[in-house]
């Protein structure tokens, strides 16, 4: 079956701790996108790659990395420097990442700072 | 600037009703709209589209959307409400400005559908 996978379901982490959100497609899309999910607020882009070896920063970029090696895969790392990263984290992705391609998510990672 | 706006964060309508989701965008080109549902503790699932031609989108799930343009509109409908629409529900449009390449989101519509 086609699709996303995120990894994994639940994280907790330390204050303190960089973590790695795992985000995979075998759908051959060229854009890949990751959203952070706050009650009330919708979905606020993070970080989006429209081709491998290329990405570009979203509205919330600040205390978060990521990488585009593979066209397949597309990891977000959250740093210390994110101050509040308890959150819902939803990767997706689209065919070319024009402008009237949809988007196709995964299951999404709930974050949990202790 | 471009926006997106969901008039009502909550929805509430009886099984087998008809119901409405509202949207309403500001673009400065060309609208291209979205419409996702998304289940508690899950991703979101794409719907359906508007790119252009006919104003009536017809999508998945027996959801229906009508684009307008005066009034700038892409409001989601489904004529017989199932208890299991019950969800989270965004609207989106592409971002204009620029070469950007990515979509502008909604805050979201609860909807609750009683049996």
């Amino acid at each position: 079956d086609g699709g996303i996978t995120q990894s994994p379901k639940y994280l907790f982490r330390k204050e303190g701790q960089n973590v790695t959100l795992s985000c995979e497609q075998n759908l051959n899309h060229d854009a890949m996108y990751w959203y952070r999910q706050d009650p009330g607020q919708g979905l606020r882009l993070i970080y989006y790659s429209q081709i491998v070896n290329d990405f570009q920063k979203g509205d919330i970029a600040e205390g978060y990395s990521v990488s585009r090696e593979k066209k397949e895969s597309f990891p977000l790392t959250v740093t210390s420097a994110q101050k509040n990263p308890t959150a819902f984290y939803l990767c997706a992705s689209s065919r070319s990442g024009g402008r009237f391609d949809e988007q196709f998510f995964g299951p999404g990672t709930r974050l949990t700072v202790l | 600037a471009q926006s997106v706006a969901q008039p009502e964060d909550q929805v509430n309508v009886a099984e087998g009703n008809p119901l409405t989701v509202k949207c309403t965008y500001s673009v400065s080109g060309n609208p291209y709209l979205f419409w996702y549902v998304q289940y508690p503790n899950r991703g979101l699932q794409f719907l359906l589209k508007y790119i252009t031609g006919d104003n009536l989108v017809k999508g998945s799930y027996g959801f229906e959307a009508e684009f307008n343009k005066s009034q700038t509109s892409f409001h989601l409908k489904k004529p017989s409400a199932l208890v299991s629409d019950s969800a989270l529900y965004f609207c989106a449009v592409s971002d204009q400005a620029g070469n950007n390449r990515k979509l502008i989101w909604g805050l979201g519509t609860s909807l609750a559908v009683n049996p």
